[in-house]
């Protein structure tokens, strides 16, 4: 299989704090990591492609400052959502890239974000 | 830029109708073209793809032919179940980025 977790599934936090999001490929290596935002009702939004070892490449529109992206091993990204504001209140799904595999993609369940 | 539509949701079958789900697709070239279904709870989930025109990917009952003159990818699926009850993303992959549409959240009766 191709399994891809995330972690936390929901956290709550107040406005101004900071929260760190993993993403994780469980049984194989991710030659790349991607970031992606959902919104109620509306399709997957990517934010962010990032590989190991390097910096992540943001797409436009998307704050890289504000979205910190950390792809620390083949099988770990992570997320960190800075200065949180109601408006970051999002669900938050990621996806790894499986080396030898072009063009697939295997999702995270996701991380709902509640900014309060 | 290249883009997606799908018929806007949400569809409400009864169980063994038969599912049509509409997708068109705006790129230049001919990029591959994927099925996602997100069951509630869970991540999105590959269903089906084509990478080439006329390819026909298939899946749990699924199909979706890659239509290169209509620019089309429409889920098909003979007798849908309960079970099927979930959203469904068709997408595209350009430059290993995928470019999804709004997802049509399906809804099966029995």
């Amino acid at each position: 299989g191709a399994v891809v977790s995330q972690h936390p599934s929901w956290v709550i936090c107040k406005s101004g704090t900071s929260v760190k999001i993993e993403c994780r490929s469980l049984d194989f290596q991710a030659t790349t990591m991607f970031w992606y935002r959902q919104f109620p009702k509306q399709s997957l939004m990517l934010m962010a492609t990032s590989n190991e070892g390097s910096k992540a490449t943001y797409e436009q529109g998307v704050e890289k400052d504000k979205f910190l992206i950390n792809h620390a091993s083949l099988t770990l990204s992570t997320l960190t959502v800075t200065s949180a504001h109601p408006e970051d209140s999002s669900f938050y799904i990621c996806s790894a890239d499986k080396r030898g595999v072009l063009g697939e993609q295997y999702f995270g369940p996701g991380t709902r974000l509640t900014v309060t | 830029g290249d883009s997606v539509t799908q018929m806007e949701g949400p569809v409400t079958l009864s169980e063994e109708a038969f599912l049509t789900i509409n997708c068109t697709y705006t790129a230049t070239g001919y990029p591959s073209l994927f099925w996602y279904v997100q069951y509630p709870g869970e991540g999105l989930q590959l269903l089906l793809k084509a990478t080439k025109a006329d390819d026909k990917g298939s899946n749990k009952g699924f199909e979706a032919t890659y239509r290169k003159e209509t620019t089309s990818f429409h889920l098909e699926k003979g007798s849908v179940q309960v079970s099927d009850s979930a959203v469904y993303f068709c997408a595209l992959n350009r430059d290993d980025k995928i470019i999804f549409g709004k997802g049509t959240r399906l809804h099966i009766l029995p």
